[in-house]
């Protein structure tokens, strides 16, 4: 079975700018989550999809967001970029119990 | 109550010795335990996992120790080698349960030669 693909796995963007990730899941696997790694934070929760529904939720702002297509493809947005946001995302996708999650290599943002 | 602590922040072992990382959790719900391992430029891969009905789990030079009672777990890596330098994770979520994982905040190994 093919794992967790993440495109872009580099990005560079400006502050203000907005970028969008993308995730494609192992095969079969309907739940697709998202995690903002930095140095200095470890690993933060963003969202969790379902079956194109938003599941669960991290704490943090509403210029991040995501969407998750019939597909179980899934995408996440970041607006209005600030320097802080300069980081790994991780997409992570898991199947039936026990609902053992499997990373994609990450998305490296970095922005200017 | 959703907090998994992770010690130590950093381990420097030598070639062939015990590599040692404690969790500890505090929400009794949780009932699915698993360590992962993430090199650099890497997503974190799944390593092991242990539920709470065991005490102890190995899988090769890898081995889980769990005290229910304590609400505490650990990762042994039995003859530590250089290529296990990498960071390490454990987590803990409720096995049939739709919430969100909870990530400890990561240990740093480096075996040396």
């Amino acid at each position: 079975k093919a794992g967790v693909t993440q495109t872009p796995r580099y990005l560079i963007k400006t502050r203000g700018q907005q970028v969008t990730l993308s995730c494609s899941p192992i095969s079969g696997h309907r739940s697709v989550s998202w995690y903002q790694q930095t140095p200095g934070q470890g690993l933060q929760f963003l969202f969790e999809y379902f079956s194109e529904t938003q599941r669960n939720k991290g704490n943090f702002p509403g210029r991040f967001s995501g969407r998750q297509f019939s597909n179980s493809r899934s995408e996440m947005n970041v607006s209005t970029l600030e320097l802080g946001d300069s980081a790994l995302y991780l997409c992570a996708s898991s199947g039936t119990i026990p609902y053992t999650q499997y990373f994609g290599p990450g998305t490296r943002l970095t922005v200017l | 109550q959703q907090q998994v602590k992770q010690s130590p922040q950093s381990l420097i072992v030598q070639k062939g010795g015990i590599s040692i990382i404690n969790c500890a959790y505090e929400n009794t719900a949780f009932d699915y335990f698993p360590w992962y391992q993430q090199f650099p430029g890497k997503g974190p891969a799944l390593l092991i996992a242990i539920r709470p009905d065991v005490s102890e789990k190995k899988e090769g030079r890898f081995t889980i120790s769990f005290n229910k009672s304590a609400k505490q777990f650990s990762l042994h890596i039995m003859d530590s080698q250089p290529g296990d330098s990498a960071t390490y994770f454990c987590a803990a979520s409720k096995i049939t349960s739709y919430d969100k994982v909870i990530f400890g905040p990561g240990t740093s190994l480096s075996v040396i030669p």
